[in-house]
């Protein structure tokens, strides 16, 4: 069975940095681009970062480039996004999600499966 | 980016109504439009990609159509399991989302 399981909620101060995790099973993973998703409480989702099987090609929304870093560490079958300069507008449901159709070029496809979500809090 | 505008953003129907909901984007696409469920306190679950392909296990009460930039996601006998928000995603650039409809029963 697919999986992917993330690690647990935190709260951060205004300015702060984290780096989230969530780790694969089920699948090849290196084989696998995957992305972060997130959601803000009682909003709607918005793509966050994209990162290729091999770790090579990333991709950010306008959002957060610069201040988050997508990574992966294929022989711990590891997704991780550093964040940084977090302000409460980052405050959200971030979800790792399988990229599991093949997009255009390398960009992302479609997302499947999901992780269970990690609740990020930003606040004093 | 390409902006997704889904309508209604929210709407009531009764069990066994055909729901439809659709998804209008900001220039032409392709057949590059998915489509997620997500019930409350959980991850989203893919239902449709691109635009008309059933995912995995997912019941044939749900269907998608549509191209360009016009798109249709349709619930042909509404059950209370569906009870959910349901959001289109473009796959032409980089992802957006629509903006989510909710179902609810009357």
């Amino acid at each position: 069975e697919v999986q992917l399981l993330q690690s647990g909620g935190v709260l951060v101060q205004p300015g702060g940095s984290l780096r989230l995790s969530c780790v694969a099973s089920g699948f090849t993973f290196s084989s696998s681009a995957m992305s972060w998703v997130r959601q803000a409480p009682g909003k709607g989702l918005e793509w966050v970062s994209a990162i290729s099987g091999s770790g090579a090609t990333t991709y950010y929304a306008d959002s957060v480039k610069g201040r988050f870093t997508i990574s992966r560490d294929n022989s711990k079958n590891m997704l991780y996004l550093q964040m940084s300069s977090l302000g409460a507008e980052d405050t959200a449901f971030y979800y790792c999600a399988k990229d599991a159709g093949p997009g255009i070029g390398a960009l992302p496809g479609w997302f499947d499966p999901w992780g269970q979500g990690t609740l990020v809090t930003v606040s004093a | 980016d390409i902006q997704l505008t889904q309508s209604p953003s929210s709407l009531s129907a009764s069990v066994g109504d055909r729901v439809t909901i659709t998804c209008q984007a900001s220039q032409g696409i392709s057949d590059y439009l998915n489509w997620y469920q997500q019930k409350p306190g959980k991850a989203p679950k893919l239902l449709i990609y691109d635009a008309s392909n059933l995912a995995t296990g997912v019941p044939s009460r749900f269907s998608g159509s549509g191209s360009g930039t016009k798109f249709t996601f349709t619930i042909s006998s509404l059950q209370p399991e569906d009870i959910a928000t349901y959001y289109c995603q473009q796959y032409e650039d980089l992802p957006t989302f629509g903006g989510g409809s909710k179902v609810e029963i009357k």
